[in-house]
C-alpha cells in the first residue's frame, strides 16, 4: 500500500511551547489529509480535515488557532500544537487520500506528544 | 449513542483458534474500513470495504450494507495479530468504533 510518513513519532515539550507534527505522503499525491487525535484508551478522534492550497475544517470543539494546520503541497500536511499545555498530551495520527469520495485513506505511524 | 458500535471490547484467544470481530453503524456510509492498532500506536489500514467481502492472507472481512454492520474474521490466530482492532466508517473523515483489544496467547 501507499506509504504515509509521519515525524516525529514522539516528542516532549514543556508547557507553552509549540510542537510541529509533519505528514508526508511518500508515494502519492495527497489532496486531502486528515489529523486524529487519540486519548489514551480511547477512540480515534478526527480534529481537522485539510485540502492542498486551502484551509482546513475542523471538527466542532478543536479550536483552530491552538492547533494550526498548513497544507501547502500535495504531499506535505503540517499539524502545530501552539502554546501546548498538559491537557494537549495525546496519540495525534494523520490519514492521507488521493481525492475525495471513496477513495482509501492512509495513515502516518502516529506521533505521542506530552507535555511537562 | 455511538455512530460506530464494536464487540467485542477485549477478546482473549489461543493461538490457532478462529476470531470473529463485529461491527455495526448507525449511519448511511460510502465505505467502511478495518485498521489494526499496534501497542506502539500505529496504525494500518487491513481492508476499506463497501460491499461483500475481501480476504487477504488470514484475513476475511465482510460487510452487510441492509444490516449495517461488518465483520473482521481471523483464521488461525497467532500471537502476532494482538493488537487492538478498529472499525470506521466513511470514505475519508472517518468515524471510529472503540475498537477491539485482541490478545491471542501461544
Amino acid at each position: 500500500g501507499a506509504v504515509v510518513s509521519q515525524h516525529p513519532s514522539w516528542v516532549i515539550c514543556k508547557s507553552g511551547t509549540s510542537v510541529k507534527i509533519e505528514c508526508r505522503s511518500l508515494d502519492f499525491q495527497a489532496t486531502t489529509m486528515f489529523w486524529y487525535r487519540q486519548f489514551p484508551k480511547q477512540s480515534l478522534m478526527l480534529m481537522a480535515t485539510s485540502n492542498e492550497g486551502s484551509k482546513a475544517t475542523y471538527e466542532q470543539g478543536v479550536e483552530k488557532d491552538k492547533f494550526l494546520i498548513n497544507h501547502a503541497s500535495l504531499t506535505l500536511s503540517t499539524l502545530t500544537v501552539t502554546s501546548a499545555h498538559p491537557e494537549d498530551s495525546s496519540f495525534y495520527i494523520c490519514s492521507a487520500s488521493q481525492g475525495a469520495g471513496n477513495t482509501e485513506a492512509f495513515f502516518g505511524q502516529g506521533t505521542r506528544l506530552t507535555v511537562v | 449513542k455511538n455512530e460506530v458500535e464494536q464487540s467485542p471490547q477485549n477478546l482473549t484467544a489461543q493461538e490457532g483458534e478462529f476470531i470473529t470481530i463485529n461491527c455495526s453503524y448507525s449511519v448511511g456510509i460510502s465505505a467502511l474500513h478495518w485498521l489494526q492498532q499496534h501497542p506502539g500506536g500505529g496504525i494500518v489500514s487491513l481492508f476499506m470495504l463497501s460491499s461483500g467481502k475481501k480476504k487477504h492472507g488470514r484475513l476475511i472481512a465482510t460487510i452487510n450494507i441492509q444490516e449495517k454492520h461488518s465483520s473482521l474474521h481471523i483464521t488461525a490466530s497467532h500471537p502476532r495479530d494482538s493488537a487492538v482492532y478498529i472499525c470506521a466508517v466513511g470514505a475519508n473523515d472517518m468515524r471510529f468504533g472503540a475498537g477491539t483489544r485482541l490478545t491471542v496467547k501461544p
